[in-house]
């Protein structure tokens, strides 16, 4: 069975970088063409679509983040990370790791990890 | 890329059927048979409800139904039940590899 885990901080201070990790257990990235995406929830808010990586490292952003956030995959570790730069209150939000069944269909997912910006 | 237009809030008694609408673009929903809708619960990660505009994954009760028209897809709940009562998302791809843009979601009450 497919298992996601975010993994990072969870208070992270403004203008700093935030971090995460999602480690991959019960498929191995490398031998699926799947990409593996990031997508993160503000309190009481909607979802929104980060970016996603391919096992080539391939990626592809939102375009309303792409300027702050670099996703990268390590295949050896069954990982793939997320980082998002110059990060404000606004970047608060619950942020998941998860892998899709077709084109923006996200069948498995992490339980989330809520990261807070603040000083 | 906008997100996609749902109604804040929806509801329905047991047993009832309820529809949730989500209106995008020419750009998204109208031009690709990749929508998908999520059932979230407070506190959980959303649960993947339909996909590919109409199919359900596997275990999904076939209560839930999804369809599109034009720039306009939906989602049907029938014979409602209590645990149905969840927010609701729908995503749809969006070409040059945005891989989802998202609605703003509705609740659903079961009342």
């Amino acid at each position: 069975q497919l298992q996601l885990q975010e993994s990072g901080p969870g208070l992270v201070k403004p203008s700093e970088t935030l971090t995460l990790t999602c480690t991959v257990s019960g498929a191995s990235i490398s031998s699926t063409s799947y990409n593996w995406g990031w997508i993160r929830q503000p309190p009481g808010q909607g979802l929104e679509w980060i970016g996603s990586v391919y096992k080539t490292g391939t990626t592809y952003y939102n375009p309303s983040l792409k300027s702050r956030v670099t996703i990268s995959v390590d295949t050896s570790k069954n990982q793939f990370s997320l980082n998002m730069r110059s990060v404000t209150a606004a970047d608060t939000a619950v942020y998941y790791c998860a892998r899709p069944k077709a084109a923006a269909a996200w069948d498995y997912w992490g339980q989330g990890t809520l990261v807070t910006v603040s000083s | 890329q906008s997100a996609l237009t749902q109604p804040p809030s929806a509801s329905g008694s047991p047993g009832q059927s309820v529809t949730i609408s989500c209106t995008g673009t020419s750009s998204d929903v109208g031009s690709y048979n990749y929508v998908s809708w999520y059932q979230q619960h407070p506190g959980k990660a959303p649960k993947l409800m339909i996909y590919e505009v109409s199919k359900r994954p596997s275990g999904v009760p076939d209560r839930f139904s999804g369809s599109k028209s034009g720039n306009t897809a939906s989602l049907t709940v029938s014979g409602l039940q209590a645990e149905d009562e969840a927010d609701y998302y729908c995503s749809s791809y969006a070409g040059n590899n945005f891989f989802g843009v998202f609605g703003g979601g509705t609740k659903l009450t079961v009342l």
